[in-house]
This record gives structure tokens, C-alpha cells and sequence, in this order.
């Protein structure tokens, strides 16, 4: 499974702090995006970059900021002002154009203790 | 913004069985459906998508139905493996995505298939 990877695997931090979680692609892919998934509730889309230097927010925005400097790489911090971070994220990416596959990432697990 | 439902949560078929899984998007707008299968604690992946111009599209044990006109798709397996015990999950973009594939998706169905 090469292509996308996420790190750290897991990651636990103490509230109030603001924690960045790495995404990193090498399939040349424009768009990138980030999801949230929490038991029952699916995958909700954080944001998403169809270009470098570009980004838009998702349906679940509140909390969270992103920075797209480089093509292969898709940062997302989540800040102190995310009400509930305990989550498993998913980063993702796809070639330009709508309605092409994704390709995940294995996802990190964050715990705020 | 585009809304889906997914149905049922949870499944559970024996072996050799048929399963299916049911979604509703509200976008009319929306020409694209995707299905990607998450294994426990793996990646989602896709296994099958649709576009609007086709009805149904089959590969191998799987196939996917799309009816426009009352918005919804459905996941078809037939003859299940223990292999195919997973969660789905269905997904459609709405009208607005741009250059990305921006989608939304549906909550999941855990499959178990028993022996």
C-alpha cells in the first residue's frame, strides 16, 4: 500500500494544544482532500485542494486549517478551537477532474486526553 | 449541498447468500456514484462506481444499480465470501464540484457474512 501515507499512526494530545497530522502523496495526484470518520457517521469531508496554493472547506470545516505549498503534501492542523477531535482522519487524493476515484491514506487516530 | 442515506447499517448474511445495500442522494444535479469497501481497520477502497448515462454495471459478484428518477442506488453481492465481511459505503458528489472530486458520503452498512 504505497502511494498515500499519513503519519504518525497514532497521536494523542492534551487539550487546548494544536496538533498537525501529515499527509503525503507521490501518484502526482492535484486534488487532495481530508475526512473525519467517527463510529456511525461515515466519512465527513474536512477540506479539500484541487490545486497547489488552493483549498476550499468541506462540510465540517470549524476547528481545523490546512496549507497546500506543495503538490505531494496536504497538512491538516487541528486547532484547539475543534470542540470534539477524538477521531480517525483519513487524507485522500485523486487526479484533476470531477468523479475520479480516491485513493486513501491508512489514517491516523487521534486522542484528545 | 447534497444528502445521502444509506441502508441498512448493518447486515448480516450467511455464506453464498445475496446482500444488498441501499442509498439515497437528494442532488439531481449528481451523475456520479461510487462504492468503496473499508476492511476492518484497512483503507477505504473503491470496488465499483456508476455514472448516470448506465442503469447497472457489473463486475464479477458485484453490481450497482442506479434509478435517476427516484435518486437512489443500491449495491448488489452475490454468492458472499467471509472475505466480503466489511463496511460500505456509498458516496455521490452533488452538482457543485469543480476541478475535484468532491463527494459526499453515506454512513456505512457492516456486512458480516457467517459461515
Amino acid at each position: 500500500d504505497g502511494g498515500i501515507t499519513q503519519s504518525p499512526k497514532y497521536l494523542f494530545r492534551k487539550e487546548g494544544q494544536n496538533v498537525t497530522l501529515s499527509c503525503e502523496q507521490n501518484l502526482n495526484h492535484d486534488a487532495m482532500y481530508w475526512y473525519r470518520q467517527d463510529p456511525g457517521q461515515g466519512l465527513r469531508l474536512i477540506y479539500y485542494s484541487q490545486i497547489v496554493n488552493d483549498f476550499q472547506k468541506g462540510d465540517i470545516a470549524e476547528g481545523y486549517s490546512v496549507s497546500r505549498e506543495k503538490k505531494e503534501s496536504f497538512p491538516l492542523t487541528v486547532t484547539s478551537a475543534q470542540k470534539n477531535p477524538t477521531a480517525f482522519y483519513l487524507c485522500a487524493s485523486s487526479i484533476a477532474g470531477g468523479n475520479r476515484e480516491q485513493f486513501f491514506g491508512p489514517g491516523t487516530r487521534l486522542t484528545v486526553l | 449541498g447534497e444528502n445521502v442515506e444509506q441502508h441498512p447499517s448493518t447486515l448480516s448474511v450467511q455464506e453464498g447468500d445475496s446482500a444488498v445495500i441501499k442509498c439515497t442522494y437528494s442532488d439531481s444535479a449528481s451523475n456520479y456514484f461510487p462504492w468503496y469497501k473499508q476492511e476492518l481497520g484497512k483503507r477505504p477502497q473503491l470496488i465499483i462506481d456508476i455514472r448516470s448515462n448506465v442503469g447497472e454495471k457489473k463486475d464479477q459478484r458485484i453490481a450497482v444499480t442506479l434509478n435517476k428518477t427516484a435518486k437512489h442506488f443500491s449495491l448488489h453481492i452475490t454468492e458472499t465470501q467471509p472475505e466480503d465481511s466489511a463496511v460500505y459505503f456509498c458516496a455521490a458528489p452533488g452538482g457543485d464540484t469543480g476541478t475535484a472530486s468532491k463527494l459526499t458520503f453515506g454512513t456505512g452498512t457492516r456486512l458480516q457474512v457467517t459461515l
